[in-house]
């Protein structure tokens, strides 16, 4: 069974620094390409970025509200996807997702963690 | 980046209706738009695939169809299971979510 758990949200000043971490299982992690997904309250979803597999790069995109901030990462031996938020703004609080990517002719978003919620207030 | 205009953000149906929610891109975007259904506290759940295409395992009385910067995703007869958010996600260039339409039970 596929399995995604995110941890490391909370409460953080604006400026501030979070990682935040995807505890994959249940499939073969270093195939897959990984990407986050947030969600502000009242807001609709929103792409963060994505990592490409080891065999493609492991090359990073990123949206552009997040770009030159965030900083997505994985480690292939450990079954972990990170998402690495600096100077952290209040429009950053939203629940985060981490989600895995499948190719159907174009990708498409597979699988889901139950988010962690990441609160930058003052 | 590419921009996603849904339309509209809210809708009010009964069960049995037949919905249409529209997604227009900023750019062409051919065929590469996906449709999702979310509602609060589960994932979001993949309905259409390029266009489209039906993933395995939804009703048939979702349906999509579009091209290049016009696409529409149809409910055929809604039921009770079917009010949640629907969000339209290009994946031409990168990845954006369209800004949702939230079926509402009238």
């Amino acid at each position: 069974e596929v399995q995604l758990v995110e941890s490391g949200g909370g409460l953080i000043n604006p400026g501030g620094s979070l990682r935040l971490s995807c505890a994959a299982s249940g499939f073969t992690f270093s195939d897959v390409y990984m990407t986050w997904v947030r969600h502000a309250p009242g807001k609709g979803l929103e792409w963060v970025g994505r990592i490409k597999s080891k065999t493609n790069g492991e090359t990073t995109d990123y949206a552009a509200p997040v770009k030159g901030r965030f900083t997505i990462s994985r480690d292939d031996l450990k079954n972990i996807l990170y998402l690495q938020m600096n100077s952290l703004k209040t429009e950053d609080t939203a629940v985060y997702y981490c989600s895995t990517l499948k190719w159907l002719g174009l990708e498409v978003f597979d699988y889901w963690g139950q988010g962690t919620l990441v609160t930058v207030s003052s | 980046d590419i921009q996603m205009t849904q339309s509209p953000s809210s809708l009010s149906a009964s069960v049995g209706d037949r919905v249409t929610i529209t997604c227009r891109a900023s750019q062409n975007i051919r065929g590469h738009l996906n449709w999702y259904k979310h509602k609060p506290g589960k994932a979001p759940k993949l309905l259409i695939y390029g266009s489209y295409s039906l993933q395995s395992g939804v009703p048939s009385r979702f349906s999509g169809s579009g091209s290049g910067t016009d696409f529409t995703l149809t409910i055929s007869g809604l039921q009770p299971e079917d009010f949640a958010t629907y969000y339209c996600q290009q994946s031409y260039s990168d990845l954006t979510f369209g800004g949702g339409t939230k079926v509402e039970i009238k």
